[in-house]
């Protein structure tokens, strides 16, 4: 069975230019997640789509932040403009049913300059 | 108020001992479920250990083990048999099965074994 496939895998970018994660789940999962791990610390999570809906976006900054889940598969999570504290890794993990384990992706690891 | 508290921030243990990493964690849900993940330093992150807020019994799983202690609030992970590959952060997870159902994350042990 494929994992959860993530990428770039790394991306170095300039602040206040923009940057798309890609985020394909496990086939047939139907809750997918997008968590921001800033070093040294537990992820933290930004949005959660159940099919192609939003179910939690509350801790997603909007107003640079975006993501959209097309026909309820893959994911895309954007920033525009970055911030130099948006340097993190960017978990994508996705899940069969909202009580069971989460699978996640390895992850791609953004440096803004 | 933090959800979920790692007072450990690193801790070494002899290869072949067992260790123990410490998980408290707050909520006034009655049902609810702890999960503990393993980083290594490629950046993945891998299920270890689930427990249910109804279970009984701690759950096991190979060489890792859940202290769960509902009164207190508290859900340790045992290592035992210690091997140099279990050098890694681990992090202590809940998850409230009202509301948002989303893992919430401690900040992590980072484990390392010494030969």
């Amino acid at each position: 069975e494929a994992g959860v496939a993530q990428s770039p895998r790394y991306k170095i970018i300039e602040k206040r230019q923009s940057v798309a994660f890609w985020c394909n789940p496990i086939s047939g999962h139907a809750t997918l997640y997008w968590y921001q791990q800033i070093l040294g610390q537990g992820p933290k999570l930004l949005i959660q789509f159940q099919n192609n809906g939003v179910v939690d976006d509350s801790q997603l900054p909007k107003d640079r932040f975006s993501a959209e889940r097309l026909k309820g598969v893959d994911s895309t999570l954007k920033i525009q403009p970055a911030k130099l504290e948006d340097s993190a890794v960017y978990l994508c993990a996705s899940t069969l049913i909202p009580r069971e384990k989460l699978f996640f992706g390895s992850g791609t690891q953004l440096s803004v300059l | 108020a933090q959800k979920i508290t790692q007072t450990q921030p690193g801790m070494f243990v002899q290869e072949k001992e067992a260790v123990t990493l410490d998980c408290t964690y707050d909520t006034s849900d009655q049902s609810y479920g702890l999960f503990w993940y393993k980083q290594p330093s490629s950046g993945e992150m891998i299920f270890l250990i689930y427990q249910g807020s109804y279970d009984e019994q701690n759950a096991t799983e190979g060489r890792y083990s859940l202290n769960f202690q509902k009164a207190r609030k508290s859900a340790n992970l045992v290592i035992s048999a210690s091997q140099l590959g279990d050098s890694a952060m681990y992090f202590c997870a809940m998850r409230e099965d009202t509301g948002r159902r989303a893992l919430t994350f401690g900040s992590g042990t980072r484990l390392q074994v010494q030969p």
